[in-house]
This record gives structure tokens, C-alpha cells and sequence, in this order.
């Protein structure tokens, strides 16, 4: 069953702004992580935010948790090209060895 | 470089023919899996390995098993292949979760299969 609903499903914006991605999910977890992925390649980790944790940087990138709406969001700052890409959220539903993946943003990064 | 590495790349296979994909990693993660993707879509989780202990999905179809003869090699074996199995498949490896090492994972580049 899905766990993590991202929207919006695709996101296309300039150069240079910001992008949001928002995901929901419908159980209590551990941790919430965020990859990406390029077109035809394998997914990459970008950050892992904790149950207890409500807000985690790492350079470019902004993660939000708010357990008591089951929400994370992603934020991208001053965005690349190379940011182009599908953006997956993944939630562990309480369990050590396994995660559920939503069905991820598209976001599109015009020049 | 540690990494996890997927052969073949691409993969052509006729309808009903088995076939084998490959996954090696050089991480000594405890935990390997296979994800299929179809397009557009999510990850699907097919299985896992914790070590020597094998973990299916409830909705994975018996055409597809999986071995893991040893640490660090794990395969996806596609008995008869169908229309429907053509996508990307991935695999990902995560270390033991137990503790304090949390359940991130390292994908492979994956393995695009075709069904004709």
C-alpha cells in the first residue's frame, strides 16, 4: 500500500527559484527520507530527517517534519539545472530493514 | 570507490524466456534489495535479504525469485517473463539497520528490462 503521497506531481520553474515538494504519509514512522532521481539512472539519498527532528539543512536543501500533520517538505534553494530530476520521499512505517517510496515530484528546471 | 553495481544495464528478453539480473556490491551491507520501477512510478519494493534471511513482499509474483549466494552478490531471477515485468529494475543496499545506522539506502544504477 502506498505510504507517502508527494504533490505536487510535477513542478517546472526558473533557474534560480526556489522549489517546494511536499509529502504526506499515513502512519507513524522512525525517520523520513528524501532521494532523487535522473532520468533512467538509480535513486541517490539526499537526507534523512528523524521522528524527533523538525527541521534538517544540508547545503541547498531544507527538510521539514511535522509528525503531527504526517508532512515533510523539501525545499531547493537558488535551483541548477542539474536539479532536474524526480524526487521521491521514503518512510519506514516504524521498521529497521524496509522503506515505502511515494510516487515522487517531477521537477523540471527551465534555463 | 564503494559502490553498487547492476548488469546488465539494458536487457532484452523474449516473452516467457527466463532471465537472470545481476547486483554486486563493494559496501559489505548487510541488507540487499530489489525494487521494480515501471515508469512514472514508484519504487515497488519486490524483496529483501537481512543477511541470509529472505524477506518477499506479499504482492510480489511468484515469477520472481531471488538468491543471494554470498555478501556481497544478489540475483533477480524472472521465470517467464511477461509484457507487464518490462521496467526498470533496482537494486539497493542499506547497512544493518539495527542501532544507530538508521535504514538508508545505495541504489545501483539499475537494470532497464524489455519484454518482446
Amino acid at each position: 500500500s502506498q505510504q507517502g503521497e508527494e504533490d505536487p506531481q510535477a513542478l517546472s520553474i526558473q533557474e534560480g527559484e526556489n522549489a517546494t515538494m511536499n509529502c504526506s504519509y499515513k502512519t507513524s514512522i522512525n525517520n523520513l527520507q528524501w532521494y532523487r532521481q535522473n532520468s533512467g539512472r538509480g535513486l541517490v539519498h539526499l537526507i534523512l530527517i528523524r521522528s524527533n527532528e523538525r527541521e534538517k539543512h544540508s547545503g541547498r536543501l531544507r527538510v521539514t517534519l511535522d509528525t503531527s500533520k504526517k508532512s515533510s517538505s523539501l525545499l531547493i534553494t537558488a535551483s541548477r539545472a542539474a536539479d532536474t530530476a524526480s524526487y521521491f520521499c521514503a518512510t519506514d512505517l516504524n521498521r529497521d530493514d524496509k522503506i515505502i517510496f511515494g510516487k515522487g515530484t517531477r521537477l523540471h528546471i527551465l534555463p | 570507490d564503494a559502490m553498487v553495481i547492476q548488469n546488465p544495464r539494458y536487457q532484452v528478453t523474449q516473452f516467457g524466456k527466463p532471465v537472470t539480473l545481476s547486483c554486486s556490491q563493494t559496501l559489505n551491507h548487510n541488507v540487499m534489495y530489489w525494487y521494480q520501477q515501471k515508469s512514472s512510478q514508484a519504487p515497488k519494493l519486490l524483496f529483501h535479504y537481512y543477511d541470509k534471511d529472505f524477506n518477499n513482499e506479499a504482492d510480489t509474483p511468484d515469477n520472481f525469485q531471488s538468491r543471494r549466494p554470498n555478501t556481497s552478490f544478489c540475483f533477480l531471477d524472472i521465470r517467464s517473463p511477461g509484457l507487464g515485468d518490462a521496467a526498470m529494475y533496482l537494486c539497493a543496499t542499506s547497512r544493518d539497520p539495527s542501532g544507530s545506522f538508521y535504514n538508508e539506502q545505495f541504489f545501483g544504477p539499475g537494470t532497464r528490462l524489455t519484454v518482446l
